[in-house]
């Protein structure tokens, strides 16, 4: 069973560029997450979509972060310009309908630096 | 808000039992999660309670209190392999959509 797959893993860009984030979920969930990962503010809900749709987008931080979720098997998070303070591991999660306890599935991050 | 509260740092000694403690606000309570994340890994899912009381998954469990807000996970017989963070995630305000805590990182030493 494949899980959550994100790309890249690594991610390594001076300040200024375009950073382009690559998550395909679990197929047949329904609902998509988009977190930020750091050691001062923990796991952050940037945006999360639920049979493609943004629902929540009160999570990204500034209008240099955008989400799209064109079709049901990928999303891109995108940084435009990006800058060091947006340096974090940054996990897409899915998961099935929601109100009956069904977990989230994390991908395995990217983590990215920006110098 | 939806604050949820659980320590930061926990240690303890290989084969004993630890208990992680997580609050939540109560109001628009929709149930709680616990996730493992090892350092450099993504979180795992572990357990998830929305009625009170325990629920035993082999050496882990996971307690409810509604009425209190209150939630711990419990650890018996630590092995070294379980020292990562703890996530405790509730669901509250009415959302389905769970609020992460920071997370509690367990330290387990020979």
């Amino acid at each position: 069973d494949a899980g959550v797959i994100q790309s890249p893993r690594h991610e390594v860009t001076e300040m200024g560029q375009e950073v382009t984030l690559r998550c395909k979920p679990i197929s047949g969930h329904d609902y998509l997450f988009w977190y930020r990962q750091t050691m001062m503010r923990g796991l952050e809900l940037l945006i999360y979509f639920n049979n493609n749709v943004p629902i929540d987008d009160s999570g990204m931080p500034e209008d240099r972060f955008s989400a799209k979720m064109p079709n049901a098997s990928f999303s891109t998070l995108k940084i435009q310009p990006s800058e060091p303070r947006d340096s974090a591991v940054y996990f897409c999660a899915s998961s099935l309908e929601g109100d009956r306890g069904q977990p989230q599935h994390f991908g395995d991050g990217t983590r990215l630096s920006i110098l | 808000g939806q604050n949820i509260d659980q320590p930061t740092e926990m240690t303890a000694t290989e084969g004993a039992i630890v208990q992680i403690n997580c609050t939540y606000q109560t109001s628009g309570f929709n149930g709680l999660f616990w996730y493992q994340q090892h350092a450099g890994e993504a979180p795992t899912f572990l357990s998830y309670n929305v009625l009170d009381g325990l629920e035993e998954k082999g050496r882990f469990s996971s307690f409810l209190s509604r009425s209190k807000g209150y939630s711990y996970l419990l650890l018996k017989e630590l092995q070294m392999k379980d020292s990562a963070s703890y996530l405790c995630a509730g669901r509250t305000g009415g959302s389905y959509i769970p609020t992460f805590g920071r997370g509690t990182s367990l330290i387990v030493h020979p």
